[in-house]
């Protein structure tokens, strides 16, 4: 079946430096894309979205890259802070089934 | 504040029990979801609703119920016949999907459901 998911469970940087947090999806047909960021105790939150005519967006500090060609995605995330320290999930939408699916998650730690 | 409110941030179940977990949206969003969240995990899909007064299955929905009689409202029922619904439980609304192609969920800040 379709899935989408994660190639790291943990990954940890340094204050300052950039961060590459990385998403495999299986589903060909999927058309869009989102990151969300999770904190302890609280419910995602939107971070930045892409649809299948691009390859790349960029937000504050964050950018997005689509692959297509190896069904892959990918959330940089510049001058990393500690308030980045959380769990992102990426999620893909398929028109088909009209609905996301959200991969497992990666925990991003900040060391000062 | 525009914004997702869910009540009550914990909730506890005795055997036997149904609970009702409360999602209310100001987004005026047309569409309404619930996933539970297990450790380690990505959301599943329970229930989810594109209009007033209906609503449809998603992949785990055995176990639980849902109505939508108003627009911004999507309750949650948890009843005895789910045997492990220990998990967080996390309400999303958006603009209609279908016709507009994917569009974000935006999510509220979740219920801790526990088994006494």
């Amino acid at each position: 079946g379709e899935s989408v998911g994660l190639h790291l469970p943990t990954l940890s940087v340094q204050e300052g430096d950039n961060s590459i947090i990385n998403c495999a999806y299986s589903n060909s047909a999927s058309d869009y894309f989102i990151w969300y960021k999770q904190e302890s105790g609280k419910g995602p939150q939107f971070i930045i979205d892409i649809r299948s005519n691009m390859d790349k967006r960029q937000g504050q500090r964050v950018t997005v890259l689509l692959n297509k060609t190896v069904k892959h995605l990918s959330l940089q995330i510049a001058a990393t802070q500690p308030g980045d320290s959380a769990v992102y999930f990426c999620a893909e939408y398929t028109g088909t089934a009209s609905k996301l699916t959200f991969g497992t998650g990666t925990r991003l730690q900040v060391t000062l | 504040d525009g914004g997702i409110t869910q009540s009550p941030k914990y909730l506890f179940r005795k055997e036997g029990q149904n609970v009702t977990l409360s999602c209310e949206q100001n987004l005026n969003h047309d569409a309404m979801y619930w996933y539970r969240q297990d450790p380690g995990q990505g959301l599943r899909l329970i229930y989810y609703s594109q209009i007033v007064n209906d609503f449809q299955k998603g992949d785990i929905a055995e176990g639980y119920s849902v109505s939508r009689e108003k627009k911004e409202s999507f309750p949650l029922t948890v009843t005895s016949a789910q045997k492990n619904p220990t998990a967080f439980y996390l309400c999303a609304s958006s603009r209609l999907q279908a016709g507009w192609g994917g569009q974000p969920q935006h999510f509220g800040d979740g219920t801790r459901l526990s088994i006494l």
